[in-house]
């Protein structure tokens, strides 16, 4: 069946640098996107999300880019800190919204 | 409101008992979805309900699983039989969904433990 799923499933930057966490979808009919912040012992926290009719969208020290044309998902951090530690989730949501396996992000002081 | 509330966080029990999981979910959210995550995964869709009706449910939920919405606000997620493979992290989610779909906001997760 069409799934979401991550290229990575780690990543460790040096606080302050950029990160950049993809994804990767298989359904093309998707039109709504999700990227989740997960910390141990917690429930998936909302970040940013994306309709498709955008390619890119920016929040705070966040931003998601959408190409629809290789079905990808970005989510780039900007200045990292040790905060931003966490697996990071993208989601679609065509009613039953589905996760992908996650990224693990690390971030080295 | 402080946002979807599950209870309990925490259940031990023995296999073959049967567990029940609450939701309340954010006051007038229609939507509200039960996911299963297990260590290293994301979380696995289980099911969703708009108001009080069960849209989807999950092939992968086998009929040891039921859940419920009967007044359309909080829900209930049942599990027969408990087997050692239900150990898990069971998370709810709730979303105002209106002509569009919206982000969900989870809550903390019951983590089962079957021994």
């Amino acid at each position: 069946g069409e799934s979401v799923g991550l290229h990575l499933p780690t990543l460790s930057v040096q606080e302050g640098d950029n990160s950049i966490i993809n994804c990767a979808y298989s359904n093309s009919a998707s039109d709504y996107f999700i990227w989740y912040k997960q910390e141990s012992g917690k429930g998936p926290q909302f970040i940013i999300d994306i309709r498709s009719n955008m390619d890119k969208r920016q929040g705070q020290r966040v931003t998601v880019l959408l190409n629809k044309t290789v079905k990808h998902l970005s989510l780039q951090i900007a200045a990292t800190q040790p905060g931003d530690s966490a697996v990071y989730f993208c989601a679609e949501n065509n009613n039953d919204m589905r996760f992908g396996a996650g990224t693990r992000l690390t971030v080295k002081p | 409101d402080t946002g979807v509330s599950q209870d309990p966080r925490h259940k031990i029990t023995k296999r073959g008992q049967n567990v029940t999981f609450r939701c309340d979910p954010i006051s007038e959210h229609n939507r509200l979805y039960w996911y299963r995550q297990t260590l290293g995964q994301g979380p696995e869709f289980l099911t969703y309900f708009q108001n009080e009706a069960q849209l989807e449910k999950s092939r992968l939920l086998s009929d040891r699983f039921s859940a419920e919405r009967p007044k359309g606000s909080f829900s209930t997620l049942e599990i027969q039989r408990t087997e050692q493979g239900d150990s898990a992290m069971y998370l709810c989610a709730s979303s105002p969904r209106g002509t569009e779909d919206t982000e969900a906001f989870f809550g903390q997760g019951t983590r089962l433990t079957v021994v």
